[in-house]
C-alpha cells in the first residue's frame, strides 16, 4: 500500500461548482499534513496547511481525520484558475521527517 | 530572496554520462529535500537533509545515485552512469525548520538521458 493515495482524477467540472478531493495516508504517527497545488510543467506550491480541528482559506476548507487516516479538501465556487494539480503531502515523521506527496488529483475547470 | 534555485533548468545528456544537479536553497533554511517526479511515480523522495546532513536516503534508486550538501548554500545530486529511466524532472526543495513547515520548491531541472 502507497504511503499517500489519492482519488485519480481527473475531476471535470463547470465554473461555480464545488469539488472534494479525498486522501488517505498509511502511517498513523503522521503529524503534518498539507495540501500543495502544481500547475502545468511548474513547481508545487503550498496551498493550505490542515490542522485537527479542521481549517478554511477563502473558498478552500481543509478536514483531517485522524481516527480514519483521512483528509480531504473542498472547493467552492470553482473558477478556472483553479485547474491544476492538487497534491496531498504527509510528514510521515518517526525519528525524522519523510515528506512524502500523493500522486495528485487534476483539476480542469470548465467554462 | 530568490527563491530556490536550481541548474541547470534542462538537461540533455546520453546515455552513461554523469549528470550533476544543483540546488541553493533559500538562506536560512535548514531542512533540504530533493523529489524526482515522473507521470508514472509522481513525485518521490529521494534524499533529505537536515543542518546539512543526510537524514534518510532510502529513497534513492540505487548506487548510481549520489547527493551531498558541502555547506548550508549548496546540494549536489549527481548520476553516474545515467540511463534512459532516470529522464524525470528533479526539484529541490527547502524548509526553514523541518518537514512540518512549508517546503519551498526550486523550479526543477528537465533531465533527458537518450
Amino acid at each position: 500500500r502507497k504511503e499517500v493515495e489519492q482519488d485519480p482524477g481527473p475531476f471535470n467540472v463547470p465554473e461555480g461548482a464545488t469539488v472534494a478531493f479525498n486522501c488517505t495516508y498509511s502511517n498513523s504517527a503522521s503529524q503534518s499534513f498539507f495540501w500543495y497545488r502544481q500547475d502545468c510543467r511548474k513547481e508545487p506550491k503550498l496551498l493550505m496547511s490542515v490542522y485537527s480541528s479542521g481549517n478554511e482559506d477563502g473558498r478552500f476548507t481543509a478536514q483531517l481525520n485522524r481516527a480514519s487516516q483521512y483528509i480531504s479538501l473542498l472547493i467552492r465556487d470553482s473558477k478556472l484558475s483553479d485547474s491544476a494539480t492538487y497534491l496531498c503531502v504527509v510528514n510521515s515523521k518517526t525519528s525524522y521527517d519523510k515528506v512524502i506527496f500523493g500522486p495528485g488529483t487534476s483539476l480542469s475547470v470548465i467554462p | 530572496d530568490a527563491g530556490v534555485i536550481q541548474s541547470p533548468r534542462h538537461e540533455v545528456t546520453e546515455m552513461g554520462q554523469e549528470v550533476t544537479l544543483r540546488c541553493k536553497p533559500i538562506s536560512g533554511h535548514n531542512s533540504l529535500f530533493w523529489y524526482r517526479q515522473t507521470m508514472m511515480r509522481g513525485l518521490e523522495l529521494l534524499i533529505y537533509f537536515n543542518n546539512n546532513v543526510p537524514i534518510d536516503d532510502s529513497g534513492m534508486p540505487e548506487d548510481r545515485f549520489s547527493a551531498k550538501m558541502p555547506n548550508a548554500s549548496f546540494s549536489t545530486l549527481k548520476i553516474q552512469p545515467s540511463e534512459p529511466r532516470d529522464s524525470a524532472v528533479y526539484f529541490c526543495a527547502s524548509s526553514l525548520l523541518s518537514g512540518d513547515t512549508e517546503a519551498f520548491f526550486g523550479q526543477g531541472t528537465r533531465l533527458t538521458v537518450v
